[in-house]
């Protein structure tokens, strides 16, 4: 198994560009996380995924971030426009909901750099 | 919401020596509590978790105790290593969806 997948790994925009950060989560798995990991803030839960359908957006720092799960292999987070401050790395991660320990498996993670 | 506070944020230690993390947690129903260990540029894996109906779980050099009725868990490290050096993040929740809510993280640094 490949573990979960994201891309691209590094992404350096201007502000005011459109990001869109992808996630291929492990098959089988029928729940996924969106966070964004910066020093400041430590790990955010930015949204999640439970059977393709978003159950808790609260985490989302505002209109700009939007995300999708169009089936179970593919999820996106788009931000549109991208500002300096977004800048962070953003991980997903995955699991079998009902699995006995709940364990999250989390992807390498894509480094954005918003200049 | 659940609200997990962790100490210290920073721990340095000389190699061999033990090293304790220790985490709290507001809500009574969590139920499942993971350390992640979080290598410099690297993503967050699992590598000890403890469930709210047992209080010690051990693995090699690794433990984690629970104390449902204080609402903290701790992280033992013995016989630390340079490879051990890291940021380790708590996270407690519970629940049928379980979401797990993330305490801020603990930098261990492990001296030569």
């Amino acid at each position: 198994d490949a573990g979960v997948i994201q891309s691209p790994r590094h992404e350096v925009t201007e502000m005011g560009q459109e990001v869109t950060l992808r996630c291929k989560p492990i098959s089988g798995h029928n729940s996924l996380f969106w966070y964004r990991q910066t020093m400041m803030r430590g790990l955010e839960l930015l949204i999640y995924f439970n059977n393709n359908v978003p159950i808790d957006d609260s985490g989302m720092p505002e209109d700009r971030f939007s995300a999708k799960m169009p089936n179970a292999s593919f999820s996106t987070l788009k931000i549109q426009p991208s500002e300096p401050r977004d800048s962070a790395v953003y991980f997903c991660a995955s699991r079998r909901v009902g699995t006995r320990y709940n364990e999250q498996f989390f992807g390498p993670g894509t480094r954005l750099t918003v200049l | 919401g659940e609200n997990v506070e962790q100490h210290p944020s920073t721990l340095s230690v000389q190699e061999g020596d033990s090293a304790v993390i220790k985490c709290t947690y507001s809500d009574s129903a969590s139920n499942y509590f993971p350390w992640y260990k979080q290598e410099l540029g690297k993503r967050p894996q699992l590598i000890i978790d403890i469930r709210s109906n047992v209080g010690e779980k051990k693995d090699q050099r690794i433990a984690v105790t629970l104390n449902k009725t204080a609402k903290h868990f701790s992280l033992h490290i013995t016989e630390t290593q340079p490879e051990d050096s890291a940021v380790y993040f708590c996270a407690g929740g519970g629940g049928g969806s379980y979401i797990p809510t993330f305490g801020r993280g603990t930098s261990l640094i492990v001296h030569p």
